[in-house]
């Protein structure tokens, strides 16, 4: 059983357009989200982090939470070129060793 | 030095061979991870190492041992790996406060090859 889904994708949006990445979870004890960038060749860089239902926002990124539909979502608005990129999406309990990974959208941003 | 690095970058060994990957992390934190990274497939967490103790081990083949002297280091020796292991390998790290804000922290990782 896949802990996190996600839509592999890939995703490709114009530039300036907003893009919508979507996750599901299956644990809903599960209380702690996040984002993860990933270039090609690259580690995964934390973008974003959630913990409560709603909307987070940090700057171009919003972080939304329904943990009631066991949903979580980033939108990126005003896409640029170098947002391309894996976004993964991340979740778990209370503590690092109950934590997993999606496999990860690719987002390619089109000038 | 910043945030969590790790060396080698890349490593190719044969399956007789015995390596050890090394990872530290300057951000002050207090819990550490092995996660291992292979095409297509989520990233799978390996082990980790809450203040140096292990707490997850996550029935990882016992050719791949992890050792933890001290909260800023973490190290994976390799001992007769088979080529599907090969993978990049990822270290992280977190300040566990068992309330559940573990933002992990990525070194850039160790792009492992066995022949």
């Amino acid at each position: 059983q896949k802990e996190v889904e996600q839509n592999s994708g890939p995703l490709s949006v114009p530039e300036g357009a907003i893009a919508s990445l979507n996750c599901t979870y299956s644990d809903r004890g599960s209380q702690s989200f996040f984002w993860y960038r990933q270039y090609s060749g690259k580690s995964p860089e934390l973008i974003m982090s959630i913990y409560s239902n709603g909307d987070k926002e940090d700057g171009r990124f919003t972080a939304q939470l329904n943990k009631a539909s066991q949903y979580v979502s980033l939108l990126i608005r005003d896409s640029q070129p170098s947002d391309s990129a894996t976004y993964l999406c991340a979740g778990g309990r209370n503590t690092g060793n109950q934590f997993y990974f999606g496999t990860g959208t690719s987002l390619t941003v089109i000038p | 030095e910043t945030g969590v690095t790790q060396t080698p970058r890349h490593l190719v060994m044969g399956m007789t061979n015995k390596k050890s990957l090394k990872c530290e992390q300057h951000l002050g934190h207090n819990a550490m991870y092995w996660y291992k990274q292979s095409a297509k497939k989520p990233l799978e967490l390996m082990f980790v190492y809450s203040l140096e103790e292990r707490v997850e081990n996550n029935s990882v083949p016992s050719r791949f041992s992890p050792e933890c002297p001290n909260s800023s280091h973490l190290f994976l020796h390799l001992h007769t790996l088979q080529p599907e292991d090969s993978a990049l390998y990822l270290c992280a790290s977190s300040q566990e406060s068992g309330q559940g804000d573990y933002e992990q922290y990525f070194g850039p990782g160790t792009r492992l090859t066995v022949t």
